[in-house]
């Protein structure tokens, strides 16, 4: 199938360092996204990766293992305005129209 | 200079009734979707359109009918609403999949409530 498996909550302290994971399944594997979406809000974008490696953006990281079917999104610094859902989004060469296909989402809570 | 902007923000009808959520890009994609959210927050595709032609029809029940009038607008009609229609529908659009930057840009949402 095309499972994407991320831990549905995790909890942080402000100014600290997290990681959330995400897993997928590798075959036909042609991109991962992670968006970030506030409570009631819509998803934002936050980082695309299709080659291995770490691609950093400020506070931000993703880095992907193609023959792992692994990603994680590193968040530093941590403020209270992370607090949000974090969905990674897999693309697979062979769906229609390079759909993406989402986790559940990982609910971050920052803790003063 | 809204990107993707859908109405209404807020819909609540009964049971039976029909409506339309409409949805507009200015950002010159030329692919866009509709995905439906529900309350465990799973993200799911529903109907994809690449200029003007239906590209992606997932197993929607056919009371959702989407029309693209041209590439900036993507319409979604429901018939019949049901209880377990009552979701939050989000509309998005990026380049063409074949693109390397498919990056979505999704609307605000539709709650859709259905008492």
């Amino acid at each position: 199938g095309q499972n994407i498996d991320q831990p549905t909550e995790m909890t942080a302290t402000e100014g600290a360092i997290v990681q959330i994971n995400c897993t997928y399944q590798t075959s036909g594997f042609n991109g991962l996204f992670w968006y970030q979406q506030h409570a009631g809000e819509a998803p934002t974008f936050l980082s695309y990766n299709v080659l291995d490696g770490l691609e950093e953006k400020g506070r931000f990281s993703s880095f992907l293992s193609r023959s792992k079917g692994y990603s994680y999104l590193l968040l530093k610094e941590l403020q209270m305005k992370d607090s949000a859902s974090y969905l990674c989004a897999v693309k697979w060469v062979r769906n229609q129209g390079g759909k993406l296909i989402f986790g559940q989402g990982t609910e971050l809570s920052v803790k003063p | 200079d809204t990107a993707v902007s859908q109405t209404p923000k807020y819909l609540v009808t009964q049971m039976g009734n029909d409506k339309s959520i409409k949805c507009e890009q200015n950002l010159g994609h030329d692919t866009m979707y509709w995905y439906k959210q529900d309350s465990k927050k799973f993200l799911k595709i529903m109907f994809s359109y690449n200029n003007k032609e239906l590209i992606i029809n997932e197993t929607v029940p056919n009371r959702f009918s989407p029309k693209s009038p041209d590439k900036a607008h993507l319409n979604l009609h429901i018939n019949s609403l049901e209880l377990g229609d009552s979701a939050v529908y989000f509309c998005a659009s990026s380049h063409y999949f074949r693109d390397r930057d498919q990056r979505y840009t999704f609307g605000s949402g539709t709650r859709l409530t259905v008492v």
